[in-house]
């Protein structure tokens, strides 16, 4: 299958910082890559659908300045978590759809966020 | 269907077994969907799919059958091995205005006992 990778894996960060997740597809041209937040032992909740030159899409109660997406290339999207909070720990996973297979999408390894 | 749970479901089963993991969906407008596996600090990894005209699919040691009239999906894994324990969760494709969206099912999670 495609190949996705996020970077960083995992990061802790204070209050109050921003940061930004990376996710690109290795091996194909992502028009829509897709952001999910996943919490300790529940699914996979979409966040935003991110596509390439044009704004996001965010789902119903994901604020937009909150969570900034940027999709500038074909690649390469990424995620700020902007003046992060304790409770914005989570999981991050960002997907890439495949151009060839229009309903499949392809998972990076995800980013796990701890604020203090 | 999109579902959140607190609490996943667990199948434990023992190694060599087959194992049968279930999944409800609610739009019958679903007409695609996709079976995944996700281990421990892990993003979820494709495992097989199947298209709403079909109702049944192979793969390597997988299965996945489509029933349509009761909305119910399962994903059938055959010999199980210690490899195999993860959470899965189905996912159903529904085609929106924008495109094509994947909601997630809440997800089971599989032990397999050596």
């Amino acid at each position: 299958g495609a190949v996705v990778s996020q970077h960083p894996s995992r990061v802790i960060c204070k209050s109050g910082t921003s940061v930004k997740i990376e996710c690109r597809s290795l091996d194909f041209q992502a028009t829509t890559m897709f952001w999910y937040r996943q919490f300790p032992k529940q699914s996979l909740m979409l966040m935003a659908t991110s596509n390439e030159g044009s704004k996001a899409t965010y789902e119903q109660g994901v604020e937009k300045d909150k969570f900034l997406i940027n999709h500038a290339s074909l690649t390469l999207s990424t995620l700020t978590v902007t003046s992060a909070h304790p409770e914005d720990s989570s999981f991050y996973i960002c997907s890439a759809r495949d151009p060839s297979r229009q309903e499949t999408q392809y998972f990076g390894p995800g980013t796990r966020l701890l604020v203090l | 269907g999109e579902s959140v749970g607190l609490h996943l479901p667990t199948l434990s089963v023992q190694e060599g077994d087959n194992s049968i993991i279930n999944c409800a969906y609610s739009n019958s407008a679903s007409d695609y969907f996709i079976w995944y596996k996700q281990e421990s600090g892990k993003g979820p990894q494709f495992i097989i799919d199947i298209r709403s005209n079909m109702d049944k699919r192979q793969g390597q040691r997988v299965t996945v059958l489509l029933n349509k009239t009761v909305k119910h999906l399962s994903l059938q894994i055959a010999a199980t091995q210690p490899g195999d324990s993860a959470v899965y969760f189905c996912a159903e494709n529904i085609r929106i205005d924008a495109g094509n969206m994947l909601t997630f099912g809440g997800g089971t999670r599989l032990m397999v006992k050596p």
